[in-house]
């Protein structure tokens, strides 16, 4: 079955600092990976699809499929970027979960002053 | 409109109630997706209706029914719900199921009491 493994939930670091929100998953198909953050009292967004690979709010992040992991990063983080964060894998192997969305367990981020 | 909006925002009703809940999406949609969120934990697929057919129940119990009447309209029937049922409702809508991103709505937020 697909799994979601985000180790951290809860990640600080000061402004200015780079930061990386670490996501690994296990799916026997070839699987479509997201990052979606949910800020404080808004609604979940996507903030990342690795098959468009695109830099969003200065983040960015790259599938590694030897590793199967897709790491998300921003070189200087701001105080705005504190939120939660969460991968997500989308199956595409067919069966009765074609499509499905699986999210990590999220990672909490606080960026201080 | 490319908002997903959700009626009503707050719920809180008894173990013996029949309640819906309502989803909305007018950005010509055609999958639709119920989530569960229980506080500090990422969503959980319940439902995910393709071209207003049923698609993913992810063995659900019955006491949650959903319905699409239209491409646009997605509830969620409520019926002798038990306490650990209270939780965050997302409503989710993209373009297709698969390898399209999904837009959440904001929630409604059900206490059974």
């Amino acid at each position: 079955a697909q799994r979601v493994t985000q180790p951290e939930k809860l990640l600080s670091v000061f402004k200015g600092a780079p930061v990386e929100l670490k996501c690994n998953y296990s799916y026997s198909g070839s699987p479509e990976l997201f990052w979606y953050v949910q800020y404080s009292r808004q609604r979940l967004q996507l903030l990342l699809r690795h098959i468009s690979r695109e830099s969003i709010k200065g983040f960015t992040a790259d599938l590694n499929k030897g590793e199967t992991s897709f790491h998300l990063k921003k070189p200087f983080a701001q105080e705005e970027d504190s939120a939660m964060y969460y991968c997500a894998l989308k199956e595409n192997a067919g069966g009765t979960s074609y499509g499905k969305l699986t999210f990590g367990q999220g990672t909490i981020l606080t960026v201080h002053p | 409109d490319t908002e997903v909006t959700q009626t009503p925002k707050h719920l809180v009703m008894g173990m013996t109630n029949k309640k819906s809940l309502k989803c909305e999406q007018h950005m010509g949609h055609r999958a639709m997706y119920w989530y569960k969120q229980k506080a500090k934990k990422p969503p959980e697929l319940m439902f995910v209706y393709s071209y207003e057919k049923l698609s993913i129940n992810e063995s659900v119990p019955s006491r949650f029914s959903p319905e699409c009447p239209n491409s646009s309209l997605l509830n969620l029937h409520l019926h002798a719900l038990q306490p650990e049922d209270s939780a965050l409702y997302l409503c989710a809508s993209s373009f297709g199921q698969i390898s399209y991103e999904q837009y959440f709505g904001p929630g409604t937020r059900l206490t059974v009491t």
